[in-house]
């Protein structure tokens, strides 16, 4: 079956500019995961949502840092205002629900802040 | 969060058994030991988990220590599609749903 779906898979955006990346999770899954990855480290995480509800937004560096999941499907999280510190991999991940033990993850965002 | 230690890299040959450690010894009665791995340019798989006995799937073995403080994930024939980074995470299912990530193992697998 299709797995999670990110887009766009790579972004380049000039500093100040504001991004959108999407998350298609898997079908029925409740949980969704942001999490961000920089160059030569693991992930890390950033926000968690159950269906539409944003339970833990402890991970989001600063409140330039958006996420949305309005319908408890798709999710997109919004950068404003870029800066060269935010260039990374955004990866998207789901799951079944709380307590699950697998999460599936997208093959993640790489943005380029120039 | 409990925190994991393993080697930055190893090495292995194809077609020969991998020993990946990890130390956790500050890990609590209720953490699990999950194990995902992160192939190039893809974002991460889940690999295995386990709470206190040994475990198999398909795709590798996790061999958990009596006293659980250090696990290591056994892969029995190394392929070079197994040349990824390897995460060793400590997982409170029931305090929380978030994967803390260190920094991992890095195998090659050389043919």
């Amino acid at each position: 079956g299709a797995g999670v779906s990110q887009s766009p898979r790579y972004k380049v955006a000039k500093r100040g500019q504001d991004v959108a990346l999407r998350c298609d999770p898997i079908s029925g899954h409740v949980s969704l995961f942001w999490y961000q990855q920089a160059l030569g480290q693991g992930p890390e995480f950033l926000t968690y949502f159950q269906n539409e509800a944003q339970l833990d937004k402890s991970g989001l560096p600063s409140d330039r840092f958006f996420a949305e999941r309005p319908e408890g499907s798709v999710s997109t999280l919004k950068i404003q205002r870029t800066q060269q510190e935010d260039s990374a991999v955004y990866l998207c991940a789901s799951s079944t629900g709380t307590g699950d033990y697998e999460q599936y993850f997208g093959p993640g965002t790489r943005l380029t802040v120039t | 969060d409990a925190k994991t230690t393993q080697p930055n890299s190893m090495e292995s040959n194809e077609e020969e058994p991998v020993h990946l450690p990890c130390n956790h010894s500050t890990i609590s009665g209720t953490d699990y030991i999950h194990w995902y791995r992160q192939l190039p340019s893809q974002g991460p798989e889940y690999v295995i988990h386990g709470l206190t006995s040994n475990v198999n799937n398909r795709m590798a073995s996790l061999a958990i220590a009596e006293d659980r403080k250090s696990s290591t994930l056994i892969l029995h024939r190394a392929t070079l599609r197994d040349a990824a980074v390897y995460y060793c995470i400590l997982r409170d299912t029931y305090n929380t749903d978030k994967l803390i990530f260190g920094t991992g193992t890095r195998l090659q697998v050389f043919p």
